[in-house]
Formats: structure tokens, sequence, C-alpha cells
């Protein structure tokens, strides 16, 4: 089954620019989208389509995607911003497609 | 506004059955995916399967093939989730989330859940 890998922490000063990396096989062949969840809340879609922002998402969430890795950049990071994220694609390479979520990355604000 | 409120939370013994619901509603029920995630304490998101409220078909991850029955009620647009045989490693917390498709030829190129429910928790004990 197909697997996505996220670092398990990332900090980042207030003001500065924090990128959270998800990575799997040939990724940049795949769709891919980033939640954003704050304790006790549920996920909020702040990516998608590797690099879409829904409406009413801040300009500073931004992604990229290619080869093996694809990344959320977060800039002038506020204390706002921490959060868990999440990357999630939809994996049909196997015989039973399905979606796949990463392990999730614990963004601090220093 | 597109809304799904799910029902509220659930204390199960091992090997009973719970069965969560979601209405939606600020959009046309039948024309999105309800899908359900769900997040045990401390832990990543788990997707669980897909609904299809037009047709009723079902799409569930292997883990939970044979234990878990997705429906749904068009007329009051409402989409269930059950899953059967609890065990203590379900207590989590479950959410459905509204589907986002993209098809291709009949290829699924890309799924994503642009709306969610407040979570139901769902405790199981003896």
């Amino acid at each position: 089954s197909y697997v996505l890998t996220q670092p398990p922490s990332v900090s980042v000063a207030p003001g500065k620019t924090a990128r959270i990396t998800c990575g799997g096989n040939n990724i940049g062949s795949k769709s891919v989208h980033w939640y954003q969840q704050k304790p006790g809340q549920a996920p909020v879609l702040v990516i998608y389509y590797d690099s879409d922002r829904p409406s009413g998402i801040p300009e500073r969430f931004s992604g990229s995607n290619s080869g093996n890795t694809a990344t959320l950049t977060i800039s002038r990071v506020e204390a706002g911003d921490e959060a868990d994220y999440y990357c999630q694609v939809w994996d049909s390479s196997s015989d039973h497609p399905n979606v796949v979520f990463g392990g999730g990355t614990k963004l601090t604000v220093l | 506004q597109v809304q799904l409120v799910q029902s509220g939370a659930e204390v199960k013994k091992p090997g009973a059955s719970v069965k969560v619901s979601c209405k939606a509603s600020g959009y046309t029920f039948t024309s999105y995916d309800i899908n359900w995630v769900r997040q045990a304490t401390g832990q990543g998101l788990e997707w669980m399967g897909w609904m299809n409220p037009n047709s009723g078909n079902t799409g569930y991850a292997q883990k939970f093939q044979g234990r878990v029955t997705m429906t749904r009620n068009t007329s009051i647009s409402t989409a269930y989730m059950e899953l059967s045989s609890l065990r203590s490693e379900d207590t989590a917390v479950y959410y459905c989330a509204r589907g986002f498709r993209v098809v291709e030829m009949a290829t699924t190129l890309s799924y994503s859940f642009d709306y969610w429910g407040q979570g139901t928790l769902v405790t199981v004990s003896s």
C-alpha cells in the first residue's frame, strides 16, 4: 500500500517561513491535499490539487509537489498557525483504491 | 453555508455496534460523496470509506471491510456509518467529510475533503 511520510514536528519562529514535507513514491504524479487541525477541532482543508487554496485560506499558505516530495509552505508564520498538518492523496495504484493520509506534522511556533 | 452536523457521543461495550449520523445542509446532498475518517486520541487521521448518496454505492478501506456499513436517507440529507464488533481499539473521534472527486475517463484522479463534521466521540469500554 502507498505510504506518505511526514516529519513528526517542525518548529519555526513567528514571522519566519515553515516548510512541511510529505514524502511518497513518485508523489509528483498524484494530487496532494493538505489539512490543518487545531486541538479539539475538525481538520480544515488548506491546500488542494498540490497548490490551490480554498476560499478563506490566507495567501501565506502555499504548496508544491514534484518527484518524491510534496511541500506545504507557510510564510510569515503566526501563533495561530500552530497546529497539526496532514497531507493526503488518492491512491489508485493497488487493486483496492483508497485514501491515504500522512502521519501528520505538529507545527510549533516558538 | 455547507454544514455537516453529527450525532452525539456514544459509549459502547466490546462486541456491540455503533451507528453515527451526519446531517448535511447548504448544498445538494446527492451531489457529493460522504466519507468517514476516524482519529484515536493523540493519533493521526484514518480513512474508513466513502459513500455516494445518489447511488448508495460505497467503497471501504480494506481494514474495515466486513465491519463497517455506510448508508443514507436522502429524504433527510443524512448519512450513517455503522461499525460492528467493536473493540477497545475502536475508541476514537469519528468524522464525516464531504468528498470532492475529480474523475477522468472513469478514473479518479483526485479526492479531497472540503467540509468536515464536528466529530463524534465513540468510546468502547467494558
